[in-house]
Parts: structure tokens; sequence; C-alpha cells
């Protein structure tokens, strides 16, 4: 079946360092790949998605591209903000029927200080 | 533009009561919808989806059923609440046969 895995957290850094988050998939077909936020007690919020192999997802500083020959996408940002605290999730989406039944990883917390 | 809702935020009950919780979307038709839930630190699990009113798919078995009454509302039930049942519960919605789900604001459900 389908899985995503992420690196375990939590991942601590001081503002402005580079963040990255690996997340690797297993999947049949050609899934699409999403990263999602969750900030304290709220739902999620869709950071990116890309659909096919090699498009990078961009949205507020944060990148991933998606990397067929290596099952992964990770998450990058350049330089973090203490407001980027938060919990990171990776997703993948089969795309299969009528709905998409997105799997989840288990999430990685985010603590930045300043 | 859309908007989904959810309620109550919280929601504290004994074991044994009895559970319901609203999910509403607006700004969209036909939507196709979810229910997930996340237990303390841990991932989401996909509990049950609908294509369309009264269409529903489970994908867990076990204390919990859904329902759908109309397009844009979809409600989680439970007739007898056991203390596993804690949890965050989130409804989510995409359209058509986009991938993309958007999640509302999740209701915190703490069984004692």
């Amino acid at each position: 079946g389908n899985s995503v895995t992420q690196m375990e957290g939590p991942v601590t850094l001081s503002e402005e360092a580079f963040l990255t988050i690996n997340c690797t998939y297993t999947a049949t077909g050609y899934p699409s790949l999403f990263w999602y936020v969750q900030y304290p007690g709220e739902g999620l919020q869709l950071l990116l998605k890309a659909t096919k192999a090699d498009d990078k997802g961009s949205n507020k500083g944060f990148e991933a591209t998606y990397r067929k020959e290596t099952t992964s996408f990770h998450l990058e940002k350049g330089s973090v903000q203490v407001s980027d605290s938060a919990v990171y999730f990776c997703a993948l989406s089969p795309l299969t029927g009528t709905a998409s039944k997105l799997t989840f990883g288990t999430g990685t917390r985010l603590q930045v200080t300043l | 533009s859309q908007t989904i809702h959810q309620w109550p935020a919280t929601l504290v009950q004994p074991v044994g009561s009895p559970l319901s919780l609203e999910c509403t979307v607006e700004g969209t038709s036909n939507p196709n919808l979810y229910w997930y839930r996340q237990a303390a630190g841990r991932g989401l699990q996909l509990l049950f989806y609908s294509v369309g009113i009264g269409q529903i798919s489970s994908e867990v078995p076990q204390n919990l059923s859904a329902s759908r009454p109309q397009d844009r509302q979809f409600i989680l039930s439970s007739k007898k609440l056991l203390l596993s049942d804690s949890g965050f519960y989130l409804c989510a919605w995409s359209t058509g046969r986009t991938d993309t789900q958007y999640f509302g604001p999740g209701t915190r459900l703490t069984v004692l």
C-alpha cells in the first residue's frame, strides 16, 4: 500500500537558519505530493503541492521538489522565522476513483527560537 | 470563496455517551467530504469519505459512523463513546477529481 515517511522531530532551529524536513514515499503510479502545515490548536493548511516528477512546489518561502528517482519530496526554506513554528505533514494522493484519499506522514514539529 | 466550518470546537464527553460532530462547506457544490482523526502526537487517519449525498465509505472499522444528509453537510456520530475515541477530528473537502483537500479548524474531543 501507500506510505509516507517523515524525519523524526522535533526540529529546533534558530531564526534565519536553513530548514530541511525529509519526506520519502512509497506508492504505485504517479501520486500527487503535498506539504501541509498545522499551527497549534488549528486545522491543516495546504502549504504546497506537486503533481508530477521534477515539479517544484513553492509558497511563503518554502519549496519542495518531486523526485521520482529517489521517491522524495523534501521541504526546504532558506531562512526560517519564529512564526514558522508548527507541525509539518507530508502527504500523497494516488487519485484513484472519484475521491482523493490522502496518506499522511506522522508529522514533524518545527520550533524556531530567537 | 469556499469556507469550511466545524463544531463544536471542543467537546468533553463521558465514556458511553453519544457523539455528533458537524461539518459544513460553503461556496462550492457537490464536494467530496472527508473525516480524519488525529491522535495525540500522531499523524492523520482517514475515517470516512463521501462523494455525494447518502454515499459514505468507511476506511477503518470502528465505533464511529458518518452521514451526509445534505450536499455540503457531513456528520460524524457514535452511539457510545470509548476512551480511545479521544482525539482531534478534522473535516476536509475537495472538488471533482482534483486531489487537493482543504481542512476545517477541527474539533478536539476528550472522552473521560
